[in-house]
C-alpha cells in the first residue's frame, strides 16, 4: 500500500465551479499535509499546509483533514483556467515526506 | 514562501560526460534537502535525502555511484550525474526542508533541471 493516494484523474470541471480534489494516507503518524501544484515541466509549488483536523482556508483553496478518515482534501473555489495542472498532496512524516502521483485538473473556459 | 534556487536549468550534455546540479536554500538554512527525478507525465520519484554534514541516504534502486549527492552547507547540495546516458535525460528537481515554528516542516521545491545527454 502506498503511503500516499490519489485519484489520477484526469478530472474536469468548468470555469467557476468548485474543484474536489481528494487524497488518502496511511501512516497514522502522519503529522502535516501539504498540497502542491505543478504546471507542466515546472516543479511543484506550495499551495498550502494543514495538520489540525478541520478546514483551512486560504484565498480560493480551503484544505480539509479528517484524521480519523485519514482523509485530506482541496477545495478551489470559483475555479479558474489558469488552475488546470497536476495536484499533488504529501504526508510528513518524521523526516519524510511522501507524495501522492498526483491528480490532473483541467478548468473548462 | 521561502525560496530554493536550482541551477542549471536546462544542461546538453554528451554522452558519457558528467553533470552537476546545485541546490542552494536563499533565504533558510536547510539541514535536509531531498532530490527527485521526474519523466514527462510521470510522477516525482525520490532519488535520495541529503543531509548536511553526512552521507546521503539513497532510495531503492538509485545508483549512489552514478548520482553523486554533497551537502556541504547548510544552504547547499549539489547532485552529480556521473557518466551521463541518454536515459538520464529527464527533469531532476530538488527540494528543501524549512522548519519553522508555526510552519512546522515545510519543503519547497527548486525550480528543477533539464538534462538532455546526447
Amino acid at each position: 500500500q502506498k503511503e500516499v493516494e490519489q485519484n489520477s484523474g484526469p478530472l474536469s470541471v468548468p470555469e467557476g465551479a468548485i474543484a474536489s480534489l481528494n487524497c488518502t494516507y496511511s501512516d497514522r503518524g502522519s503529522q502535516s499535509f501539504f498540497w502542491y501544484r505543478q504546471y507542466s515541466g515546472k516543479s511543484p509549488e506550495l499551495i498550502m499546509f494543514i495538520y489540525s483536523n478541520g478546514d483551512k482556508e486560504d484565498g480560493r483553496f480551503t484544505a480539509q483533514l479528517n484524521k480519523a478518515s485519514q482523509y485530506v482534501s482541496l477545495l478551489i473555489r470559483d475555479s479558474q483556467p489558469s488552475d488546470s495542472a497536476t495536484y499533488l498532496c504529501a504526508a510528513q512524516t518524521g523526516n519524510q515526506f511522501y507524495f501522492g502521483t498526483g491528480t490532473s485538473l483541467t478548468v473548462i473556459p | 514562501g521561502a525560496v530554493v534556487s536550482q541551477h542549471p536549468s536546462w544542461v546538453i550534455c554528451k554522452s558519457g560526460t558528467s553533470v552537476k546540479i546545485e541546490c542552494r536554500s536563499l533565504d533558510f538554512q536547510a539541514t535536509t534537502m531531498f532530490w527527485y527525478r521526474q519523466f514527462p507525465k510521470q510522477s516525482l520519484m525520490l532519488m535520495a535525502t541529503s543531509n548536511e554534514g553526512s552521507k546521503a541516504t539513497y532510495e531503492q534502486g538509485v545508483e549512489k555511484d552514478k548520482f553523486l549527492i554533497n551537502h556541504a552547507s547548510l544552504t547547499l547540495s549539489t547532485l552529480t550525474v556521473t557518466s551521463a546516458h541518454p536515459e538520464d535525460s529527464s527533469f531532476y528537481i530538488c527540494s528543501a526542508r524549512l522548519q519553522g515554528m508555526e510552519t512546522g516542516n515545510t519543503i519547497y521545491f527548486g525550480e528543477g533541471s533539464w538534462l538532455t545527454v546526447v
